[in-house]
């Protein structure tokens, strides 16, 4: 089955650790996004690449890190610049011509202690 | 004001009653305008997708866009206790801005057997 595989599901790290997170996609999406989510909050983009090598800041990129070395992989690093890092991150996909149609992950959820 | 408005709830209806969801935005750039449903601690799910204005109905659902009061709605008809879940309502203009959507907080939405 095509789909966006996140992991890990729940993430525990200490203040001041770096953490990265796993998004693989096997759907031959272009296009990618790591979108953070907070209670109350909606859905706010960190980082998004249409394509391979390539890679723009979204509206909160600050304290985070991406790489685009693969189509299917587009890791998330939290540095120990993010301020608040404790959230649920997701990670999504669609086809290039348009990002109306996203396919998420089950998200990531992280937590700093 | 926000780019996005969306009333959070929570929303409790009875089974079977007909349920509305509405989201008003400022941006006049949007074209793309989507819902998607979120299960708790899963990542969203695209329930219905509209480009520009008017009608589209799949099955029990049905989207409404009004770019003239910049207002756009779901209806869920015969709603029942699988479609308790939070209601995001997203949107983006066309073009190279398409690939960043602009998401409302959500509606909490509880069908009660």
């Amino acid at each position: 089955d095509g789909g966006i595989t996140q992991s890990p599901k729940y993430l525990f790290r200490k203040e001041g650790q770096n953490v990265t997170l796993s998004c693989e996609q096997n759907l031959n999406h272009d296009a990618m996004y790591w979108y953070r989510q907070d209670p109350g909050q909606g859905l706010r983009l960190i980082y998004y690449s249409q394509i391979v090598n390539d890679f723009q800041k979204g509206d909160i990129a600050e304290g985070y890190s991406v790489s685009r070395e693969k189509k299917e992989s587009f890791p998330l690093t939290v540095t120990s610049a993010q301020k608040n890092p404790t959230a649920f991150y997701l990670c999504a996909s669609s086809r290039t011509g348009g990002a109306g149609e996203l396919f998420f992950g089950e998200g990531s959820r992280l937590t700093v202690l | 004001q926000k780019e996005v408005e969306q009333d959070p709830g929570p929303l409790s209806v009875p089974e079977g009653a007909i349920v509305s969801l509405n989201c008003t935005y400022s941006n006049s750039a949007f074209q793309y305008f989507m819902w998607y449903r979120q299960y708790s601690r899963k990542g969203p799910e695209l329930l219905m997708y509209t480009y520009s204005s008017g009608n589209k109905e799949d099955g029990r659902f049905t989207a409404q866009v009004d770019k003239s009061s910049k207002y756009i709605s779901l209806f869920i008809r015969d709603s029942q206790p699988s479609d308790s879940a939070t209601y995001l309502c997203a949107m983006s203009p066309s073009g190279a801005g398409s690939y960043q959507l602009t998401f409302g907080k959500g509606t909490k939405l509880s069908v009660i057997p």
